[in-house]
This record gives structure tokens, sequence and C-alpha cells, in this order.
């Protein structure tokens, strides 16, 4: 079955750390995204990328950062810059806008905690 | 001002009552509507899209006003396994021409017997 898959599904880091969460489909979408959900909020938009090789910044980019290497794969990397990290992080991905069907899929999400 | 906004709530409703959600965007160009559904520490999943012409789901049904910017979700006979967050998410034109959806903060329901 198709699917989006993240991991891990939890995640403990310490201060200081670069942790980098990993989001892979095997949807052929082009499109994928990461979103930060904190407790009682929406889904915030860190980056997106629309193609293979091109990310762009969503709202709340700093002290985070990606890489679109494969399509399937859009692996985001929570750096030390990154002042308050705990949080619920969603990846998704999509087909394109406007091409007929259009699907939006997320994955399960990884619960990153700062010990 | 927000570019989509909703009502957080909590809404709390006996089962059987019918409940309905608004959301607002600011957008006059905005796209394509959708209502995700979010269960609780659990990923969104789409619980339906909303057509201009309105369009129904069994119990549930979605509302576009264009004129007014707003889209609505209607769910009748309430269920205890309702209770979740509903989000509306709306798709926007990003620049460079590419179009992402965008997330309301979700609207929490609580379904009692």
């Amino acid at each position: 079955d198709g699917g989006i898959t993240q991991s891990p599904k939890y995640l403990f880091r310490k201060e200081g750390q670069n942790v980098t969460l990993s989001c892979e489909q095997n949807l052929n979408h082009d499109a994928m995204y990461w979103y930060r959900q904190d407790p009682g909020q929406g889904l915030r938009l860190i980056y997106y990328s629309q193609i293979v090789n091109d990310f762009q910044k969503g709202d709340i980019a700093e002290g985070y950062s990606v890489s679109r290497e494969k399509k399937e794969s859009f692996p985001l990397t929570v750096t030390s810059a990154q002042k308050n990290p705990t949080a619920f992080y969603l990846c998704a991905s999509s087909t394109p806008w406007g091409e007929g069907n259009y699907g939006y899929t997320f994955g399960s999400g990884t619960r990153l905690t700062v010990v | 001002r927000k570019e989509v906004e909703q009502d957080p709530g909590p809404f709390n409703v006996p089962e059987g009552a019918t409940v309905a959600f608004n959301c607002t965007y600011s957008n006059s160009a905005s796209q394509s509507f959708f209502w995700y559904r979010q269960d609780c520490r659990k990923e969104p999943k789409l619980l339906m899209s909303v057509y201009s012409s309105g369009n129904e789901d069994g119990r549930f049904t979605a509302q576009l006003n264009r004129a007014s910017q707003y889209i609505s979700l209607l769910i009748r006979d309430s269920k205890l396994s309702d209770s979740a967050t509903y989000l509306c998410v709306v798709i926007l034109a990003a620049p460079g021409g590419s179009y992402i959806p965008t997330f309301g903060r979700g609207t929490s329901l609580i379904v009692h017997p």
C-alpha cells in the first residue's frame, strides 16, 4: 500500500543537539511539506518542496533545515538554533494542486521532546 | 488577521445533536477548500472536500460561501466517535506560482452521552 512514513515516532533530544526527522513517501507525490503543531495549536508550515532539489521556507523556518535529494524523501533537521523544539512534527505530501484529483496525505508524525 | 480562522471551541454537545462549524478565510483568491479531522495525538485525515455547490457525505454537509469568504461543516445526529478536532484547510497561491494548503487552528468537538 502507498503511504507516507515518518520516523521515529518519538524522539528525545538533549539541548544543543541537532536531530533529523525522517519522512518517506511512495505515493509518487511531487510536493512535500513539514508542519509543526504545538498543544492546542494549529499546524504551522516550516518548509515545503514542490519538486526535487528545490524547497522554500514556510512561516517558521528559523532553526530548521531540509533537503530534497530524492522525490521520495524530505528529511527535516531541527538544529540547536531552534529555541523551543518540543512539538509534534507532521510531514505531508501531495499531488500538484490543479492537476486533477488533488491528494494531500499526512504521515503519522514524530513527537520531539527536548530533555 | 490570520489567513484562515476558526472558532477553537470546544463545542460540547449531546449525542444526536446537530452541530455546525464555520471557517473564514481572508484571501479572496483562495482556490480550494477542505475539512480535515484530527484525533488526539494523531495526524489529520481528510474528512471531505468542499465544493461551490455544497456537498454531503452521510451525516456531514459542507458548504462554501465565496461572497462572504467562509466555509462551513454541519454534522447531524452526532456520535461519540465524532469527538475530534476539525481543521479547515484552504489552498492559497504561494510565491513562485505554487499552491500550498493553509490550515486553521481547528475546532474541538466533544460529543457526550
